[in-house]
């Protein structure tokens, strides 16, 4: 099974909700990603889970909260967004850490995405 | 700061014939770089990654090059396909210093359309 899964497809929520975008990968992956898409732009790195804990935050505003509960879970919480917020948001795991493992580079495996809109 | 370009927004080539893409980068140096496919409205897609240690990988019809010296990458698709159109983004690893997974930073991707 080499298959990440997201949920929900679509969101719409209101700029004082609360919501929250889930992404499982049963590939024994134990790096997983949060990525950011606008439209007609490439994806850009927004979290880095790695062993469960987080690694890398790009400088994101707290108003989206990562949570990895299990190595197969990653969670996206959103609060309080702003219309700039809509975007496609990809979840991606990795087999492991490809610097700290010395490693030679580990593909990512992307999901199908959330598109999310804020009104 | 760190620099991925891909040589063009869209390139339109004739069915059967090679398509070439190209991503450059500077004030980088990767230790790998990965090639991934995108249709509109799905997920970036895996083709193939090549280290800084190697200078060409195949698979199938796929063909990517890796030039450390000029910081190049050329990605070609032989005998191409109309069923070969879709954004294809060339991405680098954002390694940090210290260790620490890595993230990947992708370039803004080449519009690949195959005319039968």
């Amino acid at each position: 099974d080499t298959e990440v899964t997201q949920t929900p497809k679509h969101l719409v929520m209101g700029m004082t909700n609360k919501k929250s975008l889930k992404c499982e990968q049963h590939m024994g992956h134990r790096a997983m990603y949060w990525y950011k898409q606008k439209a007609k732009k490439p994806p850009e790195l927004m979290f880095v889970y790695s062993y469960e804990k987080l690694s890398i935050n790009e400088s994101v505003p707290s108003r989206f909260s990562p949570e990895c509960p299990n190595s197969s879970l990653l969670n996206l919480h959103l609060h309080a967004l702003q219309p700039e917020d809509s975007a496609l948001y990809l979840c991606a795991s990795s087999q492991e850490q490809a610097r700290l493992a010395g490693g030679p580079g580990y593909e990512q495996y992307f999901g199908p995405g959330t598109r999310l809109t804020v009104t | 700061s760190q620099k991925i370009e891909q040589n063009s927004e869209a390139l339109n080539i004739q069915e059967g014939k090679t398509a070439t893409l190209t991503c450059n980068y500077t004030n980088y140096s990767p230790a790998y770089l990965q090639w991934y496919r995108q249709d509109p409205g799905r997920g970036p897609v895996f083709l193939l990654l090549i280290r800084e240690n190697e200078k060409e990988k195949r698979k199938e019809r796929l063909k990517v090059t890796f030039d450390t010296t000029l910081k190049q990458s050329l990605f070609h698709i032989t005998a191409s396909q109309p069923a070969d159109s879709a954004t294809y983004l060339c991405a680098l690893d954002t390694f940090r210093r210290g260790g620490g997974a890595d993230g990947l930073t992708f370039g803004k991707g080449t519009h690949l359309i195959i005319q039968p």
